[in-house]
């Protein structure tokens, strides 16, 4: 069966901090990849998405960027976090064929910017 | 591009009534209709889902209507439990999207 991990489950950042968040798959090959943010609150944004190794999307411009070293690894950083960077950071991992398809949730990442 | 509505944004019943969330959505070419639950501090869990080839779909307790010429479907909960209470989202995806487009979501209370 598939799996999804995110570390770490929570983060404390200063403001002007870098950032490096990561997302592994288990149990699947070629996944489409994806980061979303949830702001206290609030719905879901979509951030980057990936459908191969170094294949990154933007949806939203912002300080934040993405990486896809290996076919299941999918890494959320930053040079310099802001304070409006705070929130729940959730990775996702969907098949690539059959779009459309069931996008399969990790377990999230709490990030809190001071 | 796809805009998902999601209504209301908060719901709350009793023990064993009913609950209704609705969602709209603007690109009829969507054609695949998920509904997540969300628990506080987790991510969120596909609870059901619809394709547009189905009218109606149903897992025990929980039922998805989909009206494609309306552009809208509806999630239902019969016999809602105090388990229940989460925040609920729809999405919206199509083969020319690259991801799915979410709804602002519903936060659901059950009281007992």
């Amino acid at each position: 069966s598939q799996t999804i991990h995110q570390w770490p489950a929570t983060l404390v950042q200063p403001v002007g901090s870098p950032l490096s968040l990561e997302c592994t798959v288990e149990g699947t090959s070629n996944p489409n990849l994806y980061w979303y943010r949830q702001a206290a609150g609030r719905g879901l944004q979509l951030l980057f998405y990936s459908v191969g190794i170094g294949q990154i999307s933007s949806e939203v411009p912002q300080n934040l960027s993405a990486s896809r070293p290996q076919d299941r690894q999918f890494i959320l950083s930053s040079k310099k976090l802001l304070l409006s960077d705070s929130g729940f950071y959730l990775c996702a991992w969907s098949r690539l064929a059959g779009w459309p398809d069931t996008q399969y949730f990790g377990p999230g990442t709490r990030l809190t910017v001071l | 591009g796809e805009n998902v509505e999601q209504h209301p944004s908060t719901l709350s019943v009793q023990e064993g009534d009913s609950a209704v969330i609705k969602c709209t959505y603007s690109d009829s070419a969507s054609n695949y209709f998920p509904w997540y639950k969300q628990e506080l501090g987790k991510g969120p869990q596909l609870i059901i889902d619809i394709r547009s080839n189905v009218g109606e779909k149903k897992d025990q307790r929980i039922a998805v209507t989909l009206n494609k010429t309306a552009k809208h479907f509806s999630l239902h909960i019969t016999e809602t439990q105090p388990e229940d209470s989460a925040v609920y989202f729809c999405a919206a995806g199509n083969q020319a999207g690259t991801a799915l487009i979410f709804g602002k979501g519903t936060t659901l209370s059950v009281s007992s």
